[in-house]
């Protein structure tokens, strides 16, 4: 079975615009996690989704907002970037919608902002 | 705010010696705990789990023990190998919804 993919896996924007990422998690689970992991440093939480409604949020401005599909995929959209929004972003797909089960990381995308 | 952190940033072992890197935490309402590897460009990878009902548990080459009473998390890797090298985090749950809180990391160099 496939793991977690991603989408695209570099993307570099300039300031002020806007960027979606796409997800799409392991064949049966259906909650999907975002984090930022800004070189040298932990990946730090973002979002959850779990049966397509947002079951928690990180301290992240309100320029970040994501979305759950009906097959579970997800995207992570970010507008009016800043050059700190320069990060890896991962996805992490669960069974279930508390985080009391195993989390699986997808290889995130890698965005640049300049 | 509380936060999970690792007490050195970089270990450097002989291959074939054992591993252990130490974790503390400090969300006393954090319930489950996960071990991942990261090498770099890619995503972090699972490696063991454990539960706050729990104080050890066994992986293949690998073993998490947890101690509640001084909030301390280890990972010790059995006959280190050149594969083994990369960055080890600890993550807590903070026992809800909000996502996983990752400490900063640990580098584990496997010297030949």
């Amino acid at each position: 079975d496939a793991g977690v993919t991603q989408s695209p896996t570099h993307l570099i924007k300039t300031r002020g615009q806007h960027v979606t990422l796409r997800c799409s998690p392991i064949s049966g689970h259906k909650s999907v996690s975002w984090y930022q992991q800004v070189l040298g440093q932990g990946p730090q939480f973002i979002f959850q989704y779990y049966e397509k409604e947002e079951r928690g949020r990180g301290n992240f401005p309100d320029r970040f907002s994501a979305r759950q599909f009906p097959n579970y995929s997800s995207e992570l959209n970010v507008n009016a970037l800043l050059l700190g929004d320069s990060a890896l972003y991962l996805c992490a797909s669960s069974l279930a919608g508390d985080t009391s089960y195993e989390q699986y990381f997808g290889p995130g995308t890698r965005l640049t902002v300049t | 705010g509380e936060s999970v952190g690792l007490h050195l940033p970089t270990l450097s072992v002989q291959e074939g010696d054992n591993s252990i890197i130490n974790c503390a935490y400090s969300n006393s309402a954090s319930d489950y705990f996960i071990w991942y590897k990261q090498e770099s460009g890619k995503g972090p990878q699972f490696i063991i789990d454990i539960r706050s009902n729990m104080d050890k548990r066994q992986g293949q080459r690998v073993t998490v023990l947890l101690n509640k009473t001084v909030k301390h998390l280890s990972l010790q890797i059995a006959a280190t190998q050149p594969g083994d090298s990369a960055v080890y985090f600890c993550a807590e749950n903070g026992g809800g919804a909000d996502g996983l809180t990752f400490g900063k990391g640990t580098h584990l160099i496997i010297q030949p």
